[in-house]
């Protein structure tokens, strides 16, 4: 059974980075598409960016200046970094799998809430 | 981006009702569209891909159809558990998006 698991702060400060890392167990990293979502709280949700598991990456346009995804394909995770963090990045961060040319993100972490504040 | 606009954005409904959630794209998606399911708390779960392929392990009653911009996803019968917020998703293009979701709640 593929199991992801989110880790990381809880609470950033204004104007720093937030970094989460994703460890998927059960299936490898490879050759799978790994994504970054976001959902504020009440509200729906954000796609952030994937990597492949070779490392190329795709970020959504509204964030790209601030964000970077990487992989560690040794320890089966990959990692969110989003930098100068506000308040509006307050959200569930979740990470989830989707397989190539499939249209679906078929596995979920089961999300973990960062609140951004001083 | 593509925007997803789903209607109703809450709807009340029994068990044992019929209920259909539209979901439409501002352009051309082709058959690109998932729906997922989500219950307080929780992490999305996929129901149907392909705007037509039920994932496996999803019961029956869930049915999903359309093509181009204009999606449903159908519950036939609803039961107790099937209560929570639903959201479509388009992965026909960048930047990936999302409806901002249909709350089916008790009657």
């Amino acid at each position: 059974q593929v199991q992801l698991q989110e880790s990381g702060p809880g609470l950033v400060k204004p104007s720093e980075t937030l970094s989460l890392t994703c460890t998927v167990s059960g299936d490898s990293i490879n050759p799978y598409y790994w994504s970054w979502i976001r959902q504020p709280p009440g509200k729906g949700l954000e796609w952030i960016g994937y990597i492949y598991y070779t490392g190329s990456t795709y970020y959504n346009p509204s964030l790209k200046s601030r964000v970077t995804i990487s992989v560690d394909t040794p320890k089966n995770q990959f990692s969110l970094k989003l930098n100068s963090v506000t308040a509006a990045d307050t959200a569930v961060y979740y990470c989830a799998r989707h397989p190539a040319a499939t249209g679906k993100f078929d596995y979920w972490g089961q999300g973990t809430l960062v609140a951004v504040s001083s | 981006d593509i925007q997803m606009t789903q209607s109703p954005s809450s709807v009340s409904a029994s068990v044992g009702d019929r209920v259909t959630i539209t979901c439409r794209a501002s352009q051309g998606i082709s058959n690109w569209l998932a729906w997922y399911q989500q219950k307080p708390g929780k992490a999305p779960k996929l129901l149907i891909y392909s705007a037509s392929s039920l994932q496996s392990g999803v019961p029956s009653r869930f049915s999903g159809s359309g093509s181009g911009t204009d999606f449903t996803l159908t519950i036939s019968s609803l039961q107790p558990e099937d209560f929570a917020t639903y959201y479509c998703h388009q992965s026909n293009s960048f930047p990936y998006t999302f409806g901002q979701g249909t709350k089916l709640e008790i009657k």
